[in-house]
């Protein structure tokens, strides 16, 4: 079945650092691919979906200039935190949908990255 | 905008029994509602979806049912077992395309032998 792969799965960083989350789809193309966060306990925030060669569409609230999405392939979606801070801990997850065009598949996703800022 | 209710938030049964989640949904538009099953510190599995032009699907021991007129749906867990336990999340969505999915706030599952 489709397989998405994130990366890291967790990572620690210092108040105020940039920290890169990766998002692959292994084994299919995906012109869409869309980030969530979670905190713990609580259900999936959508944060932006990401379009392959095109700007990402954030959701309300979400600061674009803080989560960068870059999707510069068709199996590649970075999600960015720039100037982290300790509110930015949480759990972070990218889903993408195999069959670039077709409307008939379900979303996968990936296994999540834990970013814990210090 | 959509917006999916979820109950009930923890569910503790005996192994062997049956378990039922349900979900409400608000967006008559919507017409594809998934189910994910989500272990601890992992992304969420889909574990069956169903979509408006039917009222229930089943597999195995997982089956769903979906009350459009209602607007709410079901998943029915048959024979727990303990590897059942995980925090399930329903959602919702216009199409399976490019249109995003809305969570519910989750169920915490708990299968005790």
């Amino acid at each position: 079945g489709a397989v998405v792969s994130q990366h890291p799965s967790r990572v620690i960083c210092k108040s105020g650092t940039s920290v890169k989350i990766e998002c692959r789809s292994l084994d299919f193309q995906a012109t869409t691919m869309f980030w969530y966060r979670q905190f713990p306990k609580q259900s999936l925030m959508l944060m932006a979906t990401s379009n392959e060669g095109s700007k990402a569409t954030y959701e309300q609230g979400v600061e674009k200039d803080k989560f960068l999405i870059n999707h510069a392939s068709l199996t590649l979606s970075t999600l960015t935190v720039t100037s982290a801070h300790p509110e930015d801990s949480s759990f972070y997850i990218c889903s993408a949908r195999a069959g670039a065009g077709v409307d008939d598949s379900p979303l996968h996703f990936g296994n999540g990255t834990r970013l814990t800022v210090t | 905008g959509e917006n999916v209710e979820q109950h009930p938030s923890t569910l503790s049964v005996q192994e062997g029994d049956s378990a039922v989640i349900k979900c409400t949904y608000s967006d008559s538009a919507s017409n594809y509602f998934p189910w994910y099953k989500q272990e601890l510190g992992k992304g969420p599995q889909l574990i069956i979806d169903i979509r408006s032009n039917v009222g229930e699907k089943k597999d195995q021991r997982i089956a769903v049912t979906l009350n459009k007129t209602a607007k709410h749906f079901s998943l029915h867990i048959t024979e727990t077992q303990p590897e059942d336990s995980a925090v399930y999340f329903c959602a919702a969505s216009r199409g399976t395309g490019f249109q995003k999915l809305v969570f519910g706030t989750g169920t915490r599952l708990l299968v005790s032998p």
